[in-house]
């Protein structure tokens, strides 16, 4: 139980395309999901907390126009890199808050690697 | 201070030993912790959770929560060779909310 999935796994572009990742809760209703990023040998680092039917909430420093988040439905929550460059090559990864497990507990999906050429 | 602290390491234990792992927190109201295991370009999967002080086993993990003290460890016996990873401890700034993640420990296991 609590499985989540992310796609693509891995996402090659050019500079200055818009890049979309999707992050799925399989086997239970996630109202509230999370997206990290995490560059070679550092901590995650959380962007920002998705909300089922409302406006994400941005971490401090994260450009909430440049990744953009949107969680339609209690399964679903994607994030748009838009206009990417390089230095937003990083491994993204989603998680999800099972509210009827645990309610604190996160479960992680298995991330997207984004390179950008 | 940052609110959850970890020995980066890495840790280098022999097969068979325990590896002790260790994590401090800031914040007394924090009641719930989390330790998750990362492999190497993989995502971070949960190992267990614990919010009563003493001691918690699952299998092989013993996670120990001192909130007086506020630290919270875990425990890896007869360490296997496939237990080398990064162990992440986290902490939810409030109930119900998102998880602060501490640096994380390498922990080596070698055969």
């Amino acid at each position: 139980g609590a499985v989540v999935s992310q796609h693509p796994s891995w996402v090659i572009c050019k500079s200055g395309t818009s890049v979309k990742i999707e992050c799925r809760s399989l086997d239970f209703q996630a109202t509230t999901m999370f997206w990290y990023r995490q560059f070679p040998k550092q901590s995650l680092m959380l962007m920002a907390t998705s909300n089922e039917g409302s406006k994400a909430t941005y971490e401090q420093g994260v450009e909430k126009d440049k990744f953009l988040i949107n969680h339609a439905s209690l399964t679903l929550s994607t994030l748009t890199v838009t206009s990417a460059h390089p230095e937003d090559s990083s491994f993204y990864i989603c998680s999800a808050r099972d509210p009827a497990r645990f309610t604190d507990t996160q479960y992680f999906g298995p991330g997207t690697r984004l390179t950008v050429l | 201070q940052k609110e959850v602290e970890q020995n980066s390491g890495p840790l280098s234990v022999p097969e068979g030993a325990i590896a002790s792992l260790n994590c401090t927190y800031s914040d007394r109201g924090s009641q719930s912790f989390f330790w998750y295991r990362q492999y190497s370009g993989k995502s971070p999967e949960l190992i267990m959770f614990i919010y009563s002080n003493g001691d918690k086993e699952d299998g092989r993990f013993t996670a120990q929560l001192n909130k007086a003290s506020q630290y919270v460890s875990l425990l890896i016996r007869d360490s296997q060779p496939s237990d080398s990873a990064t162990y992440l401890c986290a902490a939810p700034k409030a109930a119900g909310n998102k998880l602060t993640f501490g640096g994380g420990t390498r922990v080596l296991v070698k055969p």
